[in-house]
């Protein structure tokens, strides 16, 4: 079975654009959380959505949105990006709505904002 | 602060030896994962331990969990090169707005 998936690999934007991420969890997965980890640090939590309702938000200002579709795939949008949103960002997905239970990640799209 | 900090930051060995990461945590839990990552990549679940366990082990990897101390330890026996990798543990924050918290991670080199 295919792990989760993110696209793309790499991006660059300039500040103040508008990016969007997407991500497809395994199959069968109806999970899907968002986690930013920047250089030398720990992932941090953005967002979860189960089942298509968004079930938590870290921390993060509101240039960062999300969304779940039917198929369970997701989105993470961020708005007029500053330098400091250079991270990669991480889609785990589960099986359960437990955002504490077992998580699996995809590869992360990295992105740079110059 | 940290609900999860791992110690020591950075760990270099040699292969053979074991390696011993440990992290610390505030507030109450129901379970602890530990996560390995390779430069850079997403991160890979290695383990799970819930409050009520004391010990697990998989293959080389053996985690211990102290609820008393809130404090865990993730001990990789026997280290091989391809163990070189980046080590979190992730807890979860059960109250309020439940998340799922990494520390920083232990970065571990092994040295052939």
């Amino acid at each position: 079975d295919a792990g989760v998936t993110q696209s793309p690999t790499h991006l660059i934007k300039t500040r103040g654009q508008h990016v969007t991420l997407r991500c497809s969890p395994i199959s069968g997965h109806k999970s899907v959380s968002w986690y930013q980890q920047v250089l030398g640090q720990g992932p941090q939590f953005i967002f979860q959505y189960y089942e298509k309702e968004e079930r938590g938000r870290g921390n993060f200002p509101d240039r960062f949105s999300a969304r779940q579709f039917p198929n369970y795939s997701s989105e993470l949008n961020v708005n007029a990006l500053l330098l400091g949103d250079s991270a990669l960002y991480l889609c785990a997905s589960s099986p359960t709505s437990g955002i504490t239970d077992t998580q699996y990640f995809g590869p992360g799209t990295r992105l740079t904002v110059l | 602060s940290q609900q999860g900090e791992e110690d020591p930051q950075a760990l270099s060995i040699q292969e053979g030896e074991n390696a011993t990461m440990n992290c610390s945590y505030k507030t109450s839990i129901n379970n602890l994962q530990w996560y390995r990552q390779n430069s850079g990549r997403g991160l890979v679940h290695l383990i799970l331990i819930r409050s009520n366990e004391r010990e697990k082990h998989s293959g080389r990897l053996r985690v211990t969990l102290d609820t008393s101390k809130k404090s865990s330890s993730l001990l990789i026996t026997a280290s091989r090169a391809a163990d070189t990798a980046s080590y979190f543990c992730a807890t979860p924050l059960i109250q309020g707005a439940q998340k799922l918290v990494f520390g920083q991670g232990t970065r571990l080199t092994i040295n052939p």
